[in-house]
């Protein structure tokens, strides 16, 4: 199984300050038909998780502007610009390139 | 609008079978994957297994192969999550997932279902 690590576990933000979070994979996430099948999931408490990015950089329909997503073959980031109150929770990073799909281990979003 | 409504939170006793549901609307249920997903008390999120209910092709984590099962029944709309004797291990919350998915790149997740909270206790 492809394993996901995501730093940091925990991020204490200022509102409107940014915050970013890593996500490394085991191996290459590129799939034999050349997309990296990458997303990143945010899940607000008490809510089931939200897809927010998929292939790396593609936002979900939705998703406000503020969240982007980077990176290549082993080394991800999601990046909010300006943390707003609603965006506490946790965001998993994942891979759907092989199968069984894989979870980072998570990144809890909190206001400092 | 696209929804997956699963089943009521359960509470059973170790040894009991279960068999949780996970109703789709709003799209054609035969044409997407439903996906299941385990997340243990304050814990992450980890893959199940998933089946495509237009053929019931079925694929399971190796971690969970052999201790539950995916089905689903087509007419209804609804994929199905399974125990046969339930431990208190399995004590957690199960959300199902939609996976959608073509040839051309098109590779993601989402909705995911409300959650169906599973308690195993004597």
């Amino acid at each position: 199984d492809i394993v996901m690590t995501q730093t940091p576990l925990s991020s204490p933000v200022t509102l409107g300050q940014p915050a970013s979070i890593s996500c490394r994979s085991s191996q290459s996430l590129v799939h034999s038909d050349g997309n990296t099948y990458l997303s990143w999931l945010q899940q607000r408490p008490g809510q089931p998780p939200r897809l927010l990015i998929y292939k790396i950089s593609n936002r979900f329909s939705g998703v406000p502007d503020r969240f982007s997503g980077s990176g290549a073959g082993t080394d991800f980031t999601l990046k909010i610009s300006r943390v707003e109150a609603e965006d506490v929770g946790v965001y998993y990073c994942t891979q759907a390139t092989q199968f069984p799909v894989t979870f980072g281990g998570g990144t809890k979003v909190e206001i400092k | 609008e696209v929804q997956l409504v699963q089943s009521g939170a359960e509470v059973k006793k170790p040894g009991e079978s279960l068999k949780i549901s996970c109703k789709g609307s709003g799209y054609s249920f035969t044409s997407y994957w439903i996906g299941w997903v385990r997340q243990m008390p304050g814990k992450g999120l980890e893959w199940m297994g998933i089946i495509y209910p237009g053929d019931s092709d079925t694929r399971y984590s190796p971690s969970f192969q052999g201790q539950v099962t995916i089905s689903a029944d087509k007419s209804i709309s609804t994929a199905y999550l399974q125990w046969s004797s339930l431990k208190a291990s399995d004590t957690a919350m199960y959300y199902c997932v939609r996976r959608t998915y073509s040839s051309g790149g098109v590779n993601w997740f989402d909705p995911w279902g409300q959650g169906t909270l599973v308690t195993v206790s004597s």
